[in-house]
């Protein structure tokens, strides 16, 4: 079983609509969780990092993490086309390992 | 110009041959690291390093060798390349760890296929 497991998808919404995605993971000694953002042929980006538990918002994201039921979500409001990408998310334990789950692709279709 | 830079971005080679890929970085970053990406599988960690004289195995290093020749360079070697080294392959580079958590910047990826 991996460390951290995320539904692959794809997923396709309309423009404006919410967008959630989501990861578990198994290992309690986690304690930072990010989400990047992966436009097709380039590199991830960094779109939001948290430590605790709770939402954390920037902009038209939020980021939630629940320690407890060892889940987290992304959330994207007012989806637009440009945000139509590969979404991993990720998580450090010990020193710098940072593990990532395998990202959901969405497509946001005008 | 970009802050990390790989070389090749693209590699087509044989079964057998010797490879290296190259990550240079502007940032000023003492951690660097390398990863494969693979359709299913996300990211995997091969090889990571804090400083100069710092080389970290990670999940998945078989096969690769790594080489810190600078601050800025970090370069990744498959010594003897085989079909199932067919991935896309990153650099990312970081400043910070611990309280904070951990940033990583991702180069643009080399696409290496081996026939």
């Amino acid at each position: 079983q991996k460390e951290v497991e995320q539904d692959p998808g794809p997923l396709s919404v309309p423009e404006g609509a919410i967008v959630s995605l989501n990861c578990t993971y198994s290992n309690s000694a986690f304690q930072y969780f990010m989400w990047y953002r992966q436009y097709s042929r380039k590199g991830p980006e960094l779109l939001m990092y948290t430590y605790s538990s709770g939402n954390k918002e920037d902009g038209r994201f939020t980021a939630q993490v629940d320690k407890s039921s060892k889940y987290i979500s992304l959330f994207i409001r007012d989806s637009q086309p440009s945000d139509s990408a590969t979404y991993l998310c990720a998580m450090i334990k010990g020193a710098n390992n940072l593990f990532f789950g395998t990202g959901t692709r969405l497509t946001v279709i005008p | 110009d970009a802050d990390v830079t790989q070389t090749p971005r693209n590699r087509i080679t044989k079964t057998g041959k010797r490879i290296m890929l190259e990550c240079s970085q502007t940032k000023g970053h003492d951690r660097m690291y390398w990863y494969r990406q693979d359709p299913g599988l996300g990211l995997q960690l091969i090889y990571y390093s804090f400083d100069v004289k710092d080389i970290n195995k990670g999940e998945i290093s078989d096969g690769y060798s790594v080489s810190r020749q600078a601050q800025a360079k970090f370069s990744l070697s498959l010594e003897s390349a085989i079909p199932n080294q067919t991935a896309l392959y990153f650099c990312a580079t970081s400043d910070r760890a611990g309280t904070s958590g951990d940033t990583q910047y991702f180069g643009p990826g080399t696409r290496l296929t081996v026939l």
